[in-house]
């Protein structure tokens, strides 16, 4: 079955940058969306089409890809980003599929 | 505004079956498909499947094909989700969602359901 690959864990400091990747091999064709979850609450979309962002989800949130492998940016981490965090692909075949999960810890 | 409301926490028997609902508002409910993704206690997010409203057509992951059932009632834009046989490890956090896989995605509270013995 079809997999996305993310890091475990991530932790940074306050104000500094957070860089989370996922890696498939269908990626190339594929979009890519990234959700964030806090404890006890439901996933919300924070980048949508590799690089977009929804209304309401601030500007240093930003997506990139290159070749099987997308990123997730956080740039000037705040407290309050602190939260898990996954990327989805798929829809091709009508098949969806979410990587394995990011921790993100703000120190 | 679009909401998601679903049914309350359940606790079921090991081969019993679940079903679980999903109320939604606020937007065209035929508009957009309905998808199911569970969490396992401390686990990451599955993706279980979907229903077209309008046609009631359906897809699911292949782990759960011939114990999952999605249907929906337009009438009351609700939509279910149905599954049997269940096992121990099927404890989860199960959600509706809207639209997974656009800029539209819209994620219900959750469902609790445990199976235990």
């Amino acid at each position: 079955s079809y997999e996305l690959t993310q890091p475990p864990s991530l932790s940074v400091f306050p104000g500094q940058t957070a860089r989370i990747t996922c890696s498939g091999d269908a990626l190339p064709k594929q979009y890519v969306y990234w959700y964030h979850q806090k404890p006890g609450q439901a996933p919300v979309l924070v980048i949508y089409k590799d690089s977009e962002r929804p209304s309401g989800i601030p500007e240093r949130f930003s997506g990139s890809t290159s070749g099987t492998t997308v990123t997730l940016t956080i740039s000037e981490v705040q407290a309050e980003d602190e939260a898990d965090y996954y990327c989805q692909s798929g829809g091709s075949g009508g098949i969806y599929v979410f990587g394995t999960g990011t921790k993100v810890t703000v120190l | 505004q679009v909401q998601l409301v679903q049914s309350g926490a359940v606790v079921k028997n090991p081969g019993a079956s679940v079903k679980v609902s999903c109320k939604a508002s606020g937007y065209t409910f035929t508009g957009y498909y309905i998808h199911w993704v569970r969490q396992a206690p401390g686990q990451g997010l599955e993706w279980m499947g979907w229903i077209n409203p309008n046609s009631g057509g359906t897809n699911f992951a292949q782990r759960f094909q011939g114990r999952v059932t999605m249907t929906t009632d337009t009438s009351i834009t609700t939509a279910y989700m149905d599954l049997s046989g269940l096992r121990f490890d099927d404890t989860a956090v199960y959600y509706c969602a809207r639209a997974i896989g656009t800029d539209k995605a819209w994620w219900g509270q959750g469902t609790l359901v445990t199976v235990s013995s």
